[in-house]
């Protein structure tokens, strides 16, 4: 069964710094999907960024950057320039191909202070 | 943009009740999936649907049950209600485009509160 873990339960970074959360998981597949949920104070659940396994391109999405590491089953989120509005709980989540199935880490709480 | 339209955005209900909660895809999207996230966790996928055929099945009780119409609407129908049955309940959307995955958009999630 696929895992997906999040060592880090809260983060925090100043206004204009730049942060980084891990993601870790664990599967025997060789191609899946890997992305980046913000859940915000309202609880709304935005994607932030999504991954092919097969591309070996990090993905970027303006201030979010990913590194990917395939062999390490490594997934870390970088966000430059924080913002107040980044704050939030971010989801690491997995999924194999030909699946509906989104599945989450833990979370990390990100604090992003002026 | 259009976004994933869920109600009620709250429901609170007794035990033993029944509940449905609706979703309305975002315009043109074709498949709906529906997670349950508990207090202080993780969304858990429950199902989702594909052209109103069930697509995927995963950790739903058996007091739930759920369809997609055939505006592509889907509603998720649960009976018995225990208090453990309070959580926030995502609907998400995607359209299939023929690739292998989809990304799924979520909707704000209704609240059921069961007292």
């Amino acid at each position: 069964a696929q895992t997906v873990t999040q060592s880090q339960p809260e983060m925090s970074v100043q206004e204009a710094e730049t942060v980084t959360l891990s993601c870790t998981y664990d599967t025997s597949e060789n191609n899946y999907y890997l992305f980046w949920y913000k859940q915000p104070p309202s609880r709304q659940m935005i994607l932030v960024i999504r991954q092919e396994a097969y591309k070996q391109q990090n993905a970027t999405e303006n201030r979010f950057s990913v590194n990917f590491q395939k062999a390490a089953k490594s997934f870390s989120l970088k966000i430059s320039d924080s913002q107040l509005g980044d704050t939030a709980m971010y989801f690491c989540a997995f999924m194999k191909p030909n699946t509906d199935k989104l599945i989450f880490g833990t979370g990390t709480r990100l604090q992003v202070f002026p | 943009a259009a976004g994933v339209i869920q109600s009620p955005r709250h429901l609170i209900k007794e035990k033993r009740e029944t509940a449905t909660l609706k979703c309305y895809p975002i315009p043109r999207h074709d498949t709906v999936y529906w997670y349950q996230q508990g207090p202080g966790q993780d969304p858990q996928f429950l199902i989702s649907f594909y052209e109103k055929m069930q697509s995927d099945k995963g950790s739903i009780p058996d007091r739930f049950s759920a369809q997609q119409f055939s505006d592509y609407h889907s509603e998720l129908n649960m009976s018995s209600l225990e208090l453990g049955d309070s959580a926030l309940y995502f609907c998400a959307s995607s359209r299939n485009s023929g690739a292998s995955t989809d990304t799924q958009y979520f909707g704000p999630g209704t609240r059921l509160t069961v007292l």
